[in-house]
């Protein structure tokens, strides 16, 4: 089963609205964190957002936040007032974990691609 | 700024070749990693480091190997490169301690194998 699902290989939105970038993750571990990292076309990778499982209150970031559901396990990626410069690809990642050594590697989704419309 | 350093942006070898992919990273981080991304699969990981001397295998290590002789330096070796490892490979870098700890990634390396 993968451990991180994006079920949305491609979204579009206009110029200033708002979009959610969905992730689904799958673990059994209490202690876990959950990551967002954006490429653009040049191909790095940008730290967006971090959020615990711990973590009372959904991260936020500016103009990104975590719409953090851990019931449903979910933790949504939302951008407010989109720009032309937000057209990326989009990663949503975990770690399982907290005690060290291997705990320490990020398993990654598949990625939704944003495309921002003018 | 924590700086992770791929030695190409672009590379190009022919099948049955040995490869290395070196990766340096600046901010005495103990852990590396090595990805491979393809389109429609994201981001997978081949190997991983969390000490020197010290490997473990990620999620796709067959026909890859690694090295870390040095605290900053962490090499991807393909014994006998083969079409089905042209691929963008990311190199990766964090701290230790708490589960927060990102990873900074290099600006990664396509390798095109003919």
């Amino acid at each position: 089963a993968q451990k991180i699902t994006q079920t949305q290989p491609g979204m579009f939105v206009q110029e200033k609205e708002a979009v959610t970038l969905d992730c689904t993750y799958d673990t059994s571990d209490p202690s876990y964190g959950l990551f967002w990292y954006k490429q653009p076309s040049s191909g790095e990778m940008i730290f967006l957002i971090y959020q615990g499982s711990y973590d009372q209150q959904n991260a936020t970031e500016g103009r990104y936040s975590l719409n953090f559901q851990k019931a449903r396990k979910s933790a949504n990626l939302v951008i407010s007032a989109s720009q032309l410069g937000d057209s990326a690809m989009y990663f949503c990642a975990m770690r399982e974990g907290n005690s060290g050594g291997s705990n320490y590697k990020l398993t990654f989704g598949k990625g939704t691609l944003l495309t921002v419309n003018p | 700024d924590v700086k992770v350093t791929q030695s190409s942006r672009y590379l190009v070898k022919r099948t049955g070749e040995k490869v290395f992919l070196e990766c340096v990273q600046d901010m005495d981080h103990e852990n590396m990693f090595w990805y491979r991304q393809d389109p429609g699969l994201g981001l997978r990981l081949i190997y991983f480091s969390y000490d020197v001397k010290m490997k473990e295998k990620g999620d796709i290590p067959e026909g890859y190997s690694v090295s870390r002789e040095k605290k900053e330096r962490f090499s991807l070796i393909l014994e006998s490169a083969s079409t089905n490892q042209t691929s963008m490979y990311l190199c990766a870098s964090s701290l230790s301690g708490v589960n927060r700890r990102k990873l900074f990634f290099g600006s990664g390396t396509q390798l095109s194998v003919l």
